[in-house]
């Protein structure tokens, strides 16, 4: 499809647990972004990848979460020995960094639940 | 510290009415600003945005005004229709050279028929 992929859309996981999440973002978007985001709240940002510069991880919020984009492609969002806390949907997006619109454009996420 | 924030939790209309939707922002080097819609179980959809050179912009049924002077953002949607019923929110490009859009906490529009 032509949107921000993400996978899986919904994960349940014992606390205590590693999970991968994978974002799969539009071709040709050379940016790509992690949210979070709770129950009935905004997002708030996690880490921002551009072309083959540092990764903006001032979002993370333990050393528990880290991610990587492997061929300025994919990404893969990270979370080590899961916590209650880290219960929320994860949300991906995708944009270009010039042109007439700077939109990020979000997949439907992956709603992470831990028991 | 950078926050953006919508005045109403709530906004209830009639059918066929226009919606007004406020933000305000706090950090007056932002540059740019946008606005999705977002419906239960779905990811933000990009709705319209405006960079802070423009003080109007407008799309199809929708208009987004930014006043720099009171660092306010505001939504109309035109001829609201129930398929406008959503959560909507604002957000803003920060002040840092990363491309982090800093989100408020989302207004609901709720379209009565």
């Amino acid at each position: 499809g032509a949107g921000v992929s993400q996978s899986p859309s919904n994960k349940v996981t014992e606390k205590g647990k590693d999970v991968e999440l994978r974002c799969d973002p539009i071709s040709g978007h050379t940016a790509l972004y992690w949210y979070r985001q709770s129950l009935g709240q905004g997002l708030e940002f996690l880490i921002y990848f551009q072309g083959n510069s540092a990764p903006d991880k001032s979002g993370l919020p333990s050393d528990r979460f880290s991610a990587e984009r492997t061929g300025g492609s994919v990404s893969t969002l990270t979370i080590q020995r899961t916590q209650q806390e880290d219960s929320a949907v994860y949300l991906c997006a995708s944009s270009l960094v010039t042109g007439s619109s700077l939109a990020q454009h979000f997949g439907d996420g992956t709603r992470l639940s831990i028991l | 510290g950078e926050s953006v924030g919508l005045h109403l939790p709530t906004l209830s209309v009639q059918e066929g009415d226009n919606s007004i939707i406020n933000c305000a922002y706090s950090n007056s080097a932002s540059d740019y600003f946008i606005w999705y819609k977002q419906e239960s179980g779905k990811g933000p959809q990009f709705i319209i945005d405006i960079r802070s050179n423009m003080d109007k912009r407008q799309g199809q049924r929708v208009t987004v005004l930014l006043n720099k002077t009171v660092k306010h953002l505001s939504l109309q949607i035109a001829a609201t229709q129930p398929g406008d019923s959503a959560v909507y929110f604002c957000a803003e490009k920060g002040s840092s050279n990363t491309g982090k859009l800093i989100f408020g906490q989302g207004t609901t529009l709720q379209v009565k028929p």
